[in-house]
């Protein structure tokens, strides 16, 4: 049962314009939430949270909106560029219940064209 | 800034052999966590630790084992490999306490022929 899901596997925008990621989870013990960035033959690179105490996270071109009562969050990013063109994994966590793995979604295909 | 550290960074085995790899993770870092992610798939939860005792455990095989090490480096020892266990493992890093972030290696590919 995936707990977290990222229902697109691809999305393509032109330079310049917004990408929305969108991430849905199951689980409502889950009360932090991360976006990761992977190249190519690379780990996942961390790029930004939301706790469940806020709605929203900004941190330069990258916003995340978190929709507690969807159980849905998003990572907006404005403008995109064609060096954000990687795969985004959406990862959940929950604090309490002593568990600290993280979940992570099948991950979105960002692809952004000069 | 260190990174977190893995090695080796591919690795070719043939079935039904053992392998075992390393990961050392960003200086005071007491929380490791082990991933793995096959093709076209998400990052699989495998095992984490915590101040070198095992802290959680998803899904990980019997025929694999996890320790942390007192400098908290870590190794997963991976034995009767299957082809089914060629993928990208990951290892994570992160401070305890809750809310933070995990900072990931960059992995090693494991390829079982």
């Amino acid at each position: 049962d995936q707990q977290v899901k990222q229902n697109s596997p691809s999305l393509s925008v032109q330079e310049g314009r917004i990408s929305i990621l969108n991430c849905d989870y199951t689980n409502s013990m889950f009360d932090y939430f991360l976006w990761y960035k992977k190249y190519p033959a690379e780990g996942p690179t961390f790029l930004i949270s939301i706790s469940s105490i806020k709605d929203k996270n900004e941190d330069g071109r990258f916003t995340v909106f978190l929709n507690k009562s969807a159980k849905h969050l998003s990572l907006h990013i404005v403008p995109s560029q064609p060096g954000d063109s990687a795969v985004y994994f959406c990862a959940a966590g929950a604090t309490q219940g002593g568990s600290e793995k993280l979940v992570f979604g099948k991950g979105t295909k960002l692809t952004v064209n000069p | 800034a260190a990174g977190v550290i893995q090695s080796p960074r591919h690795l070719i085995k043939e079935k039904r052999e053992t392998a075992t790899l390393k990961c050392y993770p960003i200086p005071r870092h007491d929380t490791v966590y082990w991933y793995q992610q096959g093709p076209g798939q998400d990052p699989q939860f495998l095992i984490s630790f915590y101040e070198k005792m095992q802290s959680d455990k998803g899904s990980i095989p019997d025929r694999f084992s996890a320790q942390q090490f007192s400098d908290y480096h870590s190794e997963l020892n991976m034995s009767s490999l299957e082809l089914g266990d060629s993928a990208l493992y990951f290892c994570a890093s992160s401070l305890s306490g809750l809310n933070t972030e995990a900072f990931f290696g960059q992995g090693t590919r494991l390829t079982v022929v």
